[in-house]
């Protein structure tokens, strides 16, 4: 099984109808994130969070929201999706307790807004 | 604030032929250094980072990268590159306690 579980793998929906996607890991990791992929913009940071009560916006939070229900599950929510939030979405998670911190991606999620 | 610039975005490369990809980074602190691979259709894995110590380090799959504090530089290089390394390759920085910042990313396609 995957450390870090992203679902759906993929998911098509309409403008502005509320979506979720959801991530959860069982590695034990403090700390998850949440990116966006885009052709020629490389992977830019929606919300991060680096404990269950600690929640922080990113570089494009606008139209985002987050939930960090359990250490292990991070969900990220469209609440109108827009067609310019068609893009891959990467669930990653980091242990800030680690002397070498680095990031452990999900497979992704490919979302299509149209 | 911290940035990350790869001036490439796509490096087209015969097989067996070395290939440099480059990143730049600027910080007003210091920072630790990585690069990404994302295989098509997969998500993003390390390829190597670097933390302190010898400014040469070696990663997986014959790739190696050296950190050039003054030119604030940390290319990543392949001796001899196979149809298999065609992927999209990341540079990242991340600043002690703090979050990781991503470059644009640039895509390595080797001919055979």
């Amino acid at each position: 099984d995957a450390d870090v579980t992203q679902t759906p793998r993929n998911r098509i929906t309409k403008t502005g109808k509320r979506i979720m996607l959801e991530c959860s890991q069982t590695k034990g990791h403090d700390r998850m994130y949440w990116y966006r992929q885009d052709p020629g913009l490389g992977l830019r940071l929606i919300y991060y969070s680096f404990d269950v009560k600690d929640i922080n916006k990113g570089e494009i939070s606008d139209g985002y929201s987050v939930s960090r229900q359990a250490q292990a599950k991070f969900s990220l929510s469209l609440e109108s999706a827009i067609p310019n939030q068609t893009a891959l979405y990467f669930c990653a998670t980091s242990d800030s307790g680690a002397t070498n911190e680095k990031l452990f991606f999900g497979s992704g999620t490919q979302l299509s807004v149209l | 604030a911290q940035s990350v610039t790869q001036l490439d975005s796509q490096v087209p490369v015969f097989e067996e032929a070395p290939v440099e990809l480059r990143c730049n980074y600027s910080s007003s602190v210091s920072v630790y250094l990585f690069w990404y691979v994302q295989y098509p259709n997969q998500g993003l894995q390390l390829l190597l980072k670097y933390l302190s110590g010898s400014t040469l380090v070696k990663g997986i799959n014959g790739f190696e990268a050296e950190f050039n504090k003054s030119q604030t530089s940390f290319h990543l290089r392949k001796p001899s590159v196979h149809i298999s390394d065609t992927a999209e390759y990341f540079c990242a920085v991340r600043v002690t306690g703090n979050q990781f910042y991503f470059g644009t990313g640039t895509s390595l396609t080797v001919i055979p």
